[in-house]
C-alpha cells in the first residue's frame, strides 16, 4: 500500500546549492502533507506543512510546493547546508483523521 | 521545549514473552499515537488514542496489541507474545489537537524492540 511514494531513496548535493525532494501520493482523500526529518537514533522532527488550500508554504530556508493535480509534492531545501544531512520522510493525512501516512523516505547528503 | 520520551531505548525480549513499551507524551496534548519502523522500511502507523480510547488503528494492530494510559502522564504499548517480525523501531507522538492545520505530530527519540 503505497499511498506516499518517494522514488529516490538518496541525493547528494553541495552545501550551499539547491535540495529538491519529490513526493507522490495516490490517495486524493489527503488534504494535509508534512515534511518530516530524521536523524539516525532519532524520532522524526516535523519540519514544514502544507494544506491542500494552498500550493506554496515557505519557512526560512524550507519551501513546500504543492501540485494536486499531479498529487506531487516537493520540498526545497536552499542553501542546503551539511546540518541538513539527514533522512526526509513525506507524509500525508485526512481531515478528520489522526492517521499519518510515511513515505519510504530520502537519505539527502549536503557535501561541505 | 517540551519533548516527548520513551522508556527503554532499547528492549531485548524473547519470541513469545509481552513488552510494555513507554511513552511521556507532552503535558498539554490531548492524541497520542503509535508508530513503528521496521528496519529499512517506512515508519507505519499503529494506533491513534484519544480521550481515553483507541481513535483509529491500522490493520497491523492486532489483537497482541494494547494502548493504555494507566495514569496522567504515560502512554504505553503493549505487545502480547511477541513475534520475530515486531522487531522495530516503535515510536510515539501526540499532538495538540487532531493532525491538520498546524497541529503536528511529535515525535519520540524511538524504543528499539528487538525480538530473538
Amino acid at each position: 500500500d503505497q499511498q506516499v511514494k518517494q522514488n529516490s531513496p538518496s541525493l547528494s548535493v553541495q552545501e550551499g546549492r539547491i535540495s529538491i525532494l519529490n513526493c507522490d501520493y495516490t490517495n486524493s482523500m489527503f488534504d494535509y502533507f508534512l515534511w518530516y526529518k530524521k536523524y539516525p537514533a532519532e524520532g522524526p522532527t516535523f519540519l514544514i506543512s502544507i494544506s491542500s488550500i494552498k500550493d506554496k508554504n515557505e519557512d526560512g530556508r524550507f519551501t513546500v510546493f504543492l501540485n494536486k493535480s499531479a498529487k506531487h509534492l516537493s520540498l526545497h531545501i536552499v542553501p542546503s547546508q551539511p546540518g541538513d544531512s539527514a533522512v526526509y520522510f513525506c507524509a500525508a493525512s485526512s481531515g478528520g483523521y489522526q492517521k499519518v501516512t510515511f513515505g519510504t523516505g530520502t537519505k539527502l547528503q549536503v557535501i561541505p | 521545549e517540551p519533548e516527548v520520551t520513551q522508556t527503554p531505548s532499547h528492549q531485548v525480549t524473547q519470541m513469545g514473552q509481552e513488552v510494555i513499551l513507554r511513552c511521556v507524551p507532552i503535558s498539554n496534548h490531548l492524541y497520542f499515537y503509535w508508530y513503528r519502523q521496521i528496519l529499512g522500511q517506512k515508519v507505519e502507523f499503529l494506533v491513534s488514542f484519544y480521550n481515553n480510547e483507541i481513535s483509529e488503528k491500522s490493520e497491523i494492530f492486532d489483537d497482541q496489541f494494547s494502548v493504555e494510559r494507566p495514569d496522567g502522564s504515560n502512554f504505553t504499548l503493549k505487545i502480547r507474545s511477541t513475534k520475530l517480525e515486531d522487531s522495530a523501531m516503535y515510536f510515539c507522538a501526540s499532538s495538540e489537537y487532531e493532525t491538520s492545520g498546524d497541529n503536528e505530530q511529535f515525535f519520540g527519540p524511538g524504543t528499539r524492540l528487538t525480538v530473538l
